[in-house]
C-alpha cells in the first residue's frame, strides 16, 4: 500500500514569510498528525485529527500556525509568519482507527524548513 | 507530566555484537510504549509495542525490548548487530488515560561499525 505522501521535501524562507506543507494519509486512516522534530530532538505533536475534526490541538502555536483537514483525508499545515525557531523537520502520520494507541502510527518522510 | 528518557546520545557496537538502546519513562497508570527508528531523510518506522500481556516485545528487524515495570523501562536489544541497524531510535510512551497521545524520547543514535 502506498504510505503518507507530503510535499515539498525542503523549504527555505526567509523570516515573516509564510509557508504552507501538504500531507496526504495512508488511504482509509482516520487519524492525522502533524508533529513538528527539531534538530537533537524527539517529535512532539502539534495537531491530531480525527477524520476532519481537531482530537488534540494543545501545543500549537495558535497565534502564527494553523491547520485543517477539510475532507477527512488530505491536510495542510500553515506558518504565517515564519520565526527562526520554526526551522525544523515537520512529519505528518496516519493511523487506522481513532487514535487509540493500540495501532501504530505511520510516518510520512517529512518535510524540513530552514528559515532564515 | 509524562515523559521519556533516553539517557545515550549514541551507542556505538560492533557488528555480530549484541546492542542495547536504553529507555526509561514517567506516566502516570499504565504505559503503552514503542520503539520507532529513523533512517536518513526517511520518516519514523514502528519497530514495536508493548499494550500488555508478555513483558518481552519481538518487533521487526530482529529487535526486541522487555518491559520492566519496578524499574519503568523499556531497553531495545538485538542479540546480534548489523550494520544496517545504523540509525536514529526513538523511545515513546502514551498513557492509558491518553491512548492517543504519544510523547517521544530525544532519540539515541545506533551506530554499528564493521
Amino acid at each position: 500500500e502506498a504510505g503518507v505522501a507530503q510535499s515539498p521535501r525542503y523549504k527555505i524562507i526567509e523570516k515573516r514569510q509564510s509557508v504552507a506543507f501538504w500531507c496526504n494519509p495512508i488511504s482509509g486512516h482516520a487519524t492525522l498528525y502533524w508533529y513538528q522534530q527539531i534538530l537533537g530532538q524527539g517529535p512532539k505533536l502539534l495537531i491530531q485529527f480525527q477524520n476532519n475534526g481537531v482530537v488534540d490541538d494543545s501545543q500549537l502555536p495558535k497565534d502564527r500556525f494553523s491547520a485543517e483537514r477539510l475532507k477527512g483525508v488530505d491536510s495542510t499545515l500553515k506558518i504565517q509568519p515564519a520565526k527562526l525557531e520554526d526551522s525544523a523537520v515537520y512529519l505528518c502520520a496516519s493511523s487506522l482507527d481513532v487514535g487509540s494507541s493500540y495501532n501504530e502510527q505511520f510516518f510520512g518522510p517529512g518535510t524540513r524548513l530552514t528559515v532564515l | 507530566a509524562q515523559s521519556v528518557a533516553q539517557p545515550e546520545d549514541q551507542v556505538n557496537v560492533a557488528e555480530g555484537n549484541p546492542l542495547t538502546v536504553k529507555c526509561t519513562y514517567s506516566v502516570s497508570g499504565n504505559p503503552y510504549l514503542f520503539w520507532y527508528v529513523q533512517y536518513p531523510n526517511r520518516g519514523l518506522q514502528f519497530l514495536l509495542k508493548y499494550i500488555t500481556g508478555d513483558n518481552l516485545v519481538k518487533g521487526s528487524y530482529g529487535f526486541e525490548a522487555e518491559f520492566n515495570k519496578s524499574q519503568t523501562s523499556f531497553h531495545l536489544k538485538k542479540p546480534s548487530a548489523l550494520v544496517s541497524d545504523s540509525a536514529l531510535y526513538f523511545c515513546a510512551v502514551s498513557p492509558y488515560s491518553s491512548a492517543s497521545k504519544i510523547i517521544f524520547g530525544s532519540g539515541t543514535r545506533l551506530s554499528i561499525r564493521p
